[in-house]
């Protein structure tokens, strides 16, 4: 099973902010990474998938980068509305699809 | 616009077989591959198993022994049955989907339902 890891596990940023988060799996994936926000109460909501293609109805300050075993995921300017857990998902390697452990972005 | 439902009881016994449903609209049953996740404070997402319209299945080596999961295509459902169920198993269960591209991310989700595992 391929292990997600993600850091730091709690991230504090002024609103206007550039936010970044990683993610490291522990053996290649290659671009099959994904990228999910979620608040309290509520599903998961795709970000991105291929590691650095937005999904359908995403704001462009958010990006996604890197391949293989790092992968970072960057807001570029904070909104509000941007403050939640983000997971990281590969779906490289079957069984099983993994998701990191979160991490909080908090206001600071 | 896929639209996802769980619906099934909130609290199961110890022992007993946990049942839920997921209701599709919005989309063809046909079009995309059906999956179970869970979440739980303890072991975080869990990626449980998924289905495609044909039957196919394929499950998490964890839980391979006690789970099945069904469709209906008729009437646009698929079900997740986990047997001999404990506490360890309370979480808050999704439905979600993704289309059937060869890639494994998740773009619809249910709202999901909070099962839990008590006598």
């Amino acid at each position: 099973e391929i292990v997600m890891t993600q850091s730091p596990t709690t991230l504090s940023v002024s609103p206007g902010e550039r936010a970044t988060l990683s993610c490291r799996a522990s053996q290649s994936v290659s671009s099959g990474l994904a990228w999910y926000q979620q608040k309290p109460g509520q599903a998961p909501r795709l970000l991105i998938y291929g590691a650095s293609t937005r999904a359908t109805g995403i704001p462009a300050r958010f990006s996604g980068s890197g391949s293989g075993t790092e992968f970072t995921l960057t807001i570029s300017s904070l909104q509000s509305e941007d403050f939640a857990i983000y997971y990281c998902q590969q779906y490289n390697n079957w069984p099983p699809y993994t998701f990191g452990q979160g991490t909080k972005l908090e206001i600071k | 616009q896929v639209q996802l439902q769980e619906s099934g009881p909130g609290l199961v016994k110890p022992s007993e077989t946990l049942s839920l449903t997921c209701t599709v609209s919005g989309g063809s049953i046909s079009n995309y591959y059906w999956s179970w996740l869970r979440q739980s404070p303890g072991k975080g997402l869990e990626w449980i198993g998924y289905i495609y319209y044909s039957g196919t299945t394929n499950y998490n080596p964890s839980l391979l022994s006690r789970v099945t999961i069904s469709v209906d295509t008729s009437r646009n459902q698929f079900s997740l049955k986990l047997r001999s169920v404990t506490a360890a198993d309370t979480a808050v269960y999704y439905c979600a989907s993704g289309y059937s591209s060869g890639y494994y991310y998740l773009d619809f989700w249910g709202q999901g339902t909070l099962v839990t595992v008590s006598s």
